[in-house]
């Protein structure tokens, strides 16, 4: 049971457009959101996070957007830049308990 | 650098055996994760400890184990390989405390490349 979900296995944006990046969850304790990035041959990297008494969390080129009642969350990231270009991982947690992972989303930023 | 450091980075091993692989968590985070990176499937949750103790389990096999030591390190043991274990193994870990009243992310290692022939 997949409890969180990306279903873009991939993207591809134009350098200097807006990237956005989708996520759903299905469990409704989840209380944290996690946004990751990915290189080859690296571990992975925290983003951004929103906790789920908000519904925006904004950090430079970064915004996550939450929203509950469609158990939805999106990474919007502008404007899209060529070291943008990873995979990007959206993660959930339940009262600080395990982070689960989405299978990602592989952003290509065209120049 | 995440200040999580994970040995070995690649291993390369037969059918049947059994691995040890280790991670020492950043300065004074407590709790430890493990996870499975296998192709096209994402970063599957094996197992998290606290503190010394295991805190939530996740798709871990029972041909797989783990332990977190007094000094905090963890260990994640696999046993009688099969091909299909060939994955990346991470390990994070995170400040987290029973008392802690913020949230906070997990810092990831490089992650060990486990190859299985």
């Amino acid at each position: 049971d997949q409890q969180v979900k990306q279903n873009s296995p991939s993207l591809s944006v134009q350098e200097g457009r807006i990237s956005i990046l989708n996520c759903d969850y299905t469990n409704s304790m989840f209380d944290y959101f996690l946004w990751y990035k990915k290189y080859p041959a690296e571990g992975p990297t925290f983003l951004i996070s929103i906790s789920s008494i908000k519904d925006k969390n904004e950090d430079g080129r970064f915004t996550v957007f939450l929203n509950k009642s469609a158990k939805h969350l999106s990474l919007h990231i502008v404007p899209s830049q060529p070291g943008d270009s990873a995979v990007y991982f959206c993660a959930a947690s339940a009262e600080r308990d395990k982070i689960i992972f989405g299978k990602g989303t592989r952003l290509h930023i065209l120049p | 650098d995440s200040g999580v450091t994970q040995t070995p980075k690649h291993l390369i091993t037969a059918t049947g055996q059994r691995v040890t692989l280790r991670c020492s968590p950043r300065s004074g985070d407590l709790s430890v994760y493990w996870y499975q990176q296998s192709l096209d499937q994402g970063l599957q949750f094996l197992i998290q400890y606290y503190n010394g103790e295991e805190r939530a389990k996740g798709n871990i096999l029972e041909r797989f184990s783990a332990q977190q030591f007094p000094d905090l390190h963890s260990e994640l043991n696999l046993s009688s390989l099969e091909l299909g274990d060939s994955a990346l193994y991470f390990c994070a870990s995170s400040p987290l405390t029973r008392d802690s009243l913020g949230y906070t992310e997990a810092f990831f290692g490089q992650g060990t490349r486990l190859t299985v022939v």
